[in-house]
């Protein structure tokens, strides 16, 4: 079975440019969520989607950030203009059900760095 | 609400044990247990649901005190492998959004 996939690994932007990401969440998982880890830190929520609609996104910049999960798989996150402080690691994770029980499987993340 | 996890960091000699802690001040509905190792994504280890029994696999378990809210992961007679960060995510018991929120990791290094 495969696992979750992101692209890019790795990007690096100036300052109050933009960037997106993708992920490709494992077949069949209704559940897609975006996590921003800060070095030395655990991952943040940062919006959860259920199939193409979204849960909670009560933590997310949305100022700057927007994500979208178009016909309920894939996903992208995009930050526009990005700051400083948005260097970090944007992970992806999915899971089969919205229920407590169930795995949220991470996907190996995009590395941002923000010059 | 963060979970609090203790100690932040821990050195090991192959071969000893090592218990890791996540406290919440929160009433607490699951805890999950991941081990990310370094440029990697985190890896699922287990969960425990309030109401459940101790987990575990292998030389790896948890368990889950309803009254402290506090969940310990238990590492045997540790391997090189065990190294990484460990990071425990929590879910409220209340509402309905079925989220994680993560501690800080506690970093264990496993020497030969």
């Amino acid at each position: 079975e495969a696992g979750v996939a992101q692209s890019p690994r790795y990007k690096i932007i100036e300052k109050r440019q933009s960037v997106a990401f993708w992920c490709n969440p494992i077949s069949g998982h209704a559940t897609l969520y975006w996590y921003q880890q800060i070095l030395g830190q655990g991952p943040k929520l940062l919006i959860q989607f259920q199939n193409n609609g979204v849960v909670d996104d009560s933590q997310l910049p949305k100022d700057r950030f927007s994500a979208e999960r178009l016909k309920g798989v894939d996903s992208t996150l995009k930050i526009q203009p990005a700051k400083l402080e948005d260097s970090a690691v944007y992970l992806c994770a999915s899971s089969l059900l919205f229920d407590s029980q169930e795995t949220q499987y991470f996907g190996p993340g995009t590395r941002l760095l923000v010059l | 609400q963060q979970p609090v996890q203790s100690p932040q960091a821990v050195i090991l000699r192959e071969g000893e044990d090592a218990v890791i802690n996540c406290s919440s001040s929160k009433a607490l509905y699951s805890v999950h247990w991941y081990r990310q190792k370094h440029g990697e994504a985190p890896i699922f280890l287990m969960i425990l649901l309030k109401g459940g029994e101790q987990k575990g696999h292998d030389k790896i378990s948890a368990s889950f005190n309803e009254k402290k809210q506090q969940s310990s992961l238990y590492l045997t007679a540790s391997q090189l492998s065990y190294s990484g960060t460990y990071f425990c995510g929590t879910e409220m018991d209340q509402g309905s959004a079925r989220q994680l929120t993560f501690g800080s990791g506690t970093q264990l290094t496993v020497l030969p």
